[in-house]
C-alpha cells in the first residue's frame, strides 16, 4: 500500500512569489490535513479537507489556501510569499479524521529567499 | 479547551537503558491521545494511540504508553533504548472535533552508545 506522497520534496522561492504544494493520500483515505512545521512554532494546523470540503481551518492568513479533488488528492497554495513562510509543510491523511490517527507524508521543505 | 504539555524538550539515555518521555494533557472531555515519532528530514509516524479502550497501549518498535486519568498523563516508555530510537517524539491530544488535533512541542530523544 503506497504511503502519503508529497511533491516536490524541496522548493526555493523568492519573496512575493506564490507556490503550490501537492499531496496524494493513501488510497481510500478521504481526509487530508496540512501542517506547517518550524523550529520556533512547532507543528501548526493549517486546514483539513474531507471529501472535497474544508472541514476545519487553523489560524493562518488568507494567503494560505487549499483544495481537494474528487480523487482525494490535495493541493495547498501560498500566495505573496514571505520569509517567515519558510518551513516544512506536512500533509497527513486518514480514512475518517485526526481522531483515528494520521499517516504523514515526508513533507515539502519550502525556503523563501 | 484541550492542551498538551511535553515536560522535557530533550532526553538523553544510554543504549539498552529504559526510556521515559513525559506528557500531560488537559481536556474537558474524554480525549484520544497519540504519540508520533519524527526522524530527521522525515514525516511523522504514528507510534500508538489511546481511544478509551485499554489504558495501557502498546505501539510499534517496543514502545508503550499508559493513560492515567487521575494524573492527566500519557507517558511514553520503552524498556531498552536502541540507537535507532533517536528522533523527535510528539504527544498529541484530540480537540473537540474529529478533524483537529493538538501537538505538543516535542521531545528530542538522544541515545548514547
Amino acid at each position: 500500500k503506497a504511503g502519503v506522497t508529497q511533491t516536490p520534496r524541496y522548493l526555493i522561492k523568492t519573496r512575493g512569489q506564490q507556490v503550490t504544494l501537492s499531496c496524494s493520500p493513501i488510497s481510500g483515505h478521504r481526509s487530508v490535513s496540512w501542517y506547517q512545521q518550524t523550529p520556533g512554532q512547532g507543528l501548526q494546523f493549517l486546514f483539513e479537507y474531507f471529501s472535497e470540503t474544508q472541514r476545519n481551518k487553523g489560524n493562518f492568513p488568507g494567503r494560505f489556501s487549499g483544495r481537494q479533488f474528487s480523487n482525494s488528492r490535495s493541493e495547498m497554495n501560498v500566495s505573496t510569499l514571505e520569509l517567515g513562510d519558510s518551513a516544512l509543510y506536512l500533509c497527513a491523511s486518514s480514512d475518517r479524521g485526526a481522531n483515528y490517527g494520521y499517516t504523514f507524508g515526508s513533507g515539502t521543505r519550502l525556503t523563501v529567499v | 479547551a484541550q492542551s498538551v504539555t511535553q515536560l522535557d524538550s530533550h532526553v538523553s539515555v544510554s543504549e539498552g537503558t529504559p526510556v521515559l518521555l513525559r506528557c500531560n494533557y488537559s481536556s474537558s472531555y474524554s480525549p484520544s491521545l497519540f504519540w508520533y515519532v519524527q526522524h530527521p528530514n522525515k514525516g511523522l509516524q504514528l507510534l500508538l494511540k489511546y481511544t478509551s479502550a485499554a489504558t495501557l497501549v502498546k505501539g510499534i518498535n517496543g514502545f508503550e504508553a499508559e493513560f492515567k486519568k487521575s494524573e492527566t498523563s500519557f507517558h511514553l516508555t520503552k524498556p531498552s533504548a536502541h540507537m535507532s530510537d533517536a528522533a523527535e517524539y510528539f504527544c498529541v491530544v484530540s480537540a473537540n472535533s474529529a478533524s483537529k488535533i493538538i501537538f505538543g512541542s516535542g521531545t528530542r530523544l538522544s541515545i548514547r552508545p
